[in-house]
């Protein structure tokens, strides 16, 4: 079963907006991992923030995690074509650091 | 370091058959994990293996087995297919020794199966 949810499901934008992507998880975490999937392909990993931190920067990526609320956003900066794909969120279940439980991902479009 | 490969990239069986799925982790890491993906219910972890050891399980019926050699190659199968089983698998791998909070993976391109 998926962990939380995302939100929105689909987002659409024009080249050089920013994109806002939203995840929310039901249970405690050690940490949580934002990955990226082109067009049904492997996954790649972005960006992990652990339990007990708030807020972390990767180039144009920024994410926020707030614990209180089990819920953590995806901010890309000046958003490009090539940015153009599903993004994923993840957290450890229980029971092993490997098993990632996966939201349901947003499908970010970045228009020319 | 090469990535983590999978084979067959495309595989089209018939319900009732069984399938098997090839993985070879990046040089090191001892840790490879299995993911289904689905329209319908999304990313699901199927299971992990370290050290040829089965770590972590998921839902999955028994029908879905893996195992992992002693160079950390990992092959998934699935018996008797189903309809619902046509999805994308993915295999990943990390180092999976350290004790510290960090579980980043990494993926294959994977294995899309289509059950007809």
């Amino acid at each position: 079963s998926q962990q939380g949810e995302e939100d929105p499901q689909a987002l659409s934008i024009q080249e050089g907006e920013n994109a806002t992507m939203n995840c929310s998880y039901k249970t405690s975490i050690n940490n949580l991992q934002w990955y990226r999937q082109n067009s049904g392909r492997g996954l790649v990993h972005l960006i992990l923030i652990r339990s007990n931190e708030r807020e972390k920067h990767s180039g144009r990526l920024r994410v926020t995690l707030d614990t209180s609320k089990k819920s953590s956003s995806l901010l890309i900066t000046a958003s490009r074509a090539a940015d153009t794909a599903s993004y994923f969120c993840a957290t450890d279940g229980s029971g092993g650091y490997n098993k990632l439980i996966f939201g349901a991902g947003t499908r970010l479009a970045v228009h020319p | 370091k090469a990535g983590v490969t999978q084979t067959p990239r495309y595989l089209i069986k018939t319900r009732g058959q069984q399938v098997t799925l090839s993985c070879s982790p990046i040089s090191g890491h001892r840790s490879v994990s299995w993911y289904q993906q689905t329209p319908g219910q999304g990313l699901q972890f199927l299971f992990e293996y370290f050290s040829e050891t089965q770590r972590n399980k998921g839902n999955f019926p028994g029908r879905f087995s893996g195992r992992q050699f002693s160079n950390s190659r990992s092959e998934m199968n699935v018996s008797t297919l189903e309809l619902g089983d046509s999805a994308l698998y993915l295999c990943a791998s990390s180092p999976g020794t350290t004790r510290v909070a960090k579980n980043i993976q990494y993926f294959g391109a994977g294995t899309r199966l289509s059950v007809l």
